[in-house]
């Protein structure tokens, strides 16, 4: 069973750059994977962010963005708003019996 | 407006069954893919189940196989997860998203999330 890691935390100031990453236990992440990234508030449902690597949903802010670093996916946050503070998970398609994993999340804290 | 309303949630015993439901609006719903996924209170997502527009392909997580069976009838757009033998660590927020699109094998995430509906296993 593939296990994605995430960082489990990370703070930012407002105005900053930050960027988050997923990695998968079976080697390098790459756009194969199709990497999803969404953003969870308390009490809400998840809402997606980027898909299939570096492709925004059209509600996705142009301050976030989608790629591949390191043999891992990355979210970026450019000009942090206090609002974007949130837990962060990323989504890794591999299809098979067991198709989806999610990353364990990055509670995102904008200090 | 594309929407996805989860229902069935509640308080169950251990052992017993639920079947939640998922009813989907402003999409051509038997064109997708949908997914079960849950959140245990505190914790992080977890993907639960996959199933075909057509209903002909289904996924499940290892640790729920042969207690869940995902279904759906495409006519009342609707998209169902019967649980069954549930245990306090099901107990968990769960939710019905769309699948964004696939081809050739591959689907490239997930979209469109409901609400969720709240499980709660005890005694």
């Amino acid at each position: 069973q593939t296990v994605v890691t995430q960082e489990p935390s990370l703070t930012v100031s407002p105005g900053g750059t930050v960027t988050l990453t997923c990695a998968s236990s079976t080697g390098a992440v790459t756009s194969g994977y199709f990497p999803n990234w969404f953003q969870q508030k308390p009490g809400q449902a998840p809402r997606a962010l980027i898909y299939s690597t570096t492709n925004k949903h059209s509600w996705t802010p142009a301050r976030f963005s989608g790629s591949l670093l390191g043999g891992k996916a990355a979210l970026t946050l450019s000009g942090v708003q206090p609002e974007d503070e949130a837990e962060y998970y990323c989504l890794l398609y591999s299809g098979g019996a067991q198709p989806w994993v999610f990353g364990g999340g990055t509670k995102l804290t904008v200090l | 407006e594309v929407q996805l309303v989860e229902s069935g949630g509640g308080l169950v015993k251990p052992g017993g069954s639920l079947r939640l439901s998922c009813a989907a609006s402003g999409f051509i719903f038997s064109t997708y893919n949908m997914n079960w996924v849950r959140q245990a209170p505190g914790k992080g997502l977890e993907w639960v189940s996959s199933i075909s527009g057509s209903g002909s392909d289904k996924y499940y997580a290892d640790s729920l196989k042969g207690r869940i069976t995902i279904s759906r009838d495409n006519a009342k757009r609707a998209l169902y997860l019967q649980m069954n033998s549930l245990r306090a660590e099901d107990t968990a927020v769960y939710y019905c998203a769309r699948v964004l699109g696939c081809r050739t094998g591959s689907c490239y995430g997930l979209d469109v999330w409901g609400q969720g509906t709240t499980v709660t296993v005890s005694s």
